[in-house]
């Protein structure tokens, strides 16, 4: 299992500011991954964070907006630029420890509102 | 393009009634399906489900894969007001990615 430690918790933000949400595991692991959930919808997988290489990021996510950082193998912060109350979300870190097939673990999520 | 659907979108039910909650998927090198449980911003881990027809169990919840249809569901007898939540169906890949369903909101009344 992983323990992971996500924040801030929430935070409320001024729209064209940046926040940048922290994640560190108690464990060495390989694969990081960064959700956003927005209202009433389903986690929405953003980026992998891989050590030593760029973040993979899926389809409608860009670096610009979400840069990536994965210094060690056991912590990974997710910036989120030039804030719109679009982003206004819950963004979660998850870690993969042993490989698939195998629970992914969760941190305890950030809420944003930007306002 | 890889997915996962749930249904329904949401319930609601009195205390002590049996739930059964679904999920359908289309992935690619699929690899398992998991159910998760959501009160308020973390998911916490339920099942994983690897092999069709093998029943998971844990106190009332029970949940099962049927590999060549390719569902779940997941079941909640006795339901209590403290199952309330959102019920997400996730499945991974052979690229290791989790694919998240939208989710089910349950809600359970006294």
């Amino acid at each position: 299992s992983a323990v992971i430690s996500q924040k801030p918790s929430r935070d409320i933000c001024q729209r064209g500011t940046s926040l940048t949400i922290q994640c560190q595991v108690d464990s060495q692991v390989t694969m990081m991954f960064w959700y956003r959930q927005q209202p009433g919808q389903s986690l929405t997988l953003i980026a992998t964070a891989n050590q030593g290489s760029e973040a993979t990021y899926e389809s409608g996510f860009v670096i610009d907006k979400f840069p990536i950082s994965r210094p060690n193998l056991t912590f990974s912060t997710l910036t989120v630029s030039n804030m719109s109350p679009e982003d206004s979300s819950i963004y979660l870190c998850s870690v993969d420890v042993q490989g698939a097939p195998t629970e992914a673990f969760f941190g305890q999520g950030t809420r944003l509102t930007v306002v | 393009e890889d997915k996962v659907v749930q249904s329904p979108l949401s319930l609601v039910v009195h205390e002590g009634d049996t739930v059964t909650l679904n999920c359908s998927y289309e992935v690619t090198n699929f690899r398992s399906l998991l159910w998760y449980k959501q009160e308020k911003k973390a998911p916490t881990f339920l099942f994983m489900l690897t092999s069709s027809g093998i029943e998971k169990k844990s106190g009332r919840l029970s949940s099962i894969l049927d590999k060549k249809e390719l569902f779940s569901i997941l079941n909640i007898t006795a339901t209590q007001t403290g199952d309330s939540a959102i019920y997400l169906c996730a499945t991974t890949s052979g690229t290791y990615k989790y694919i998240f369903g939208t989710g089910t909101r349950l809600k359970v009344l006294a």
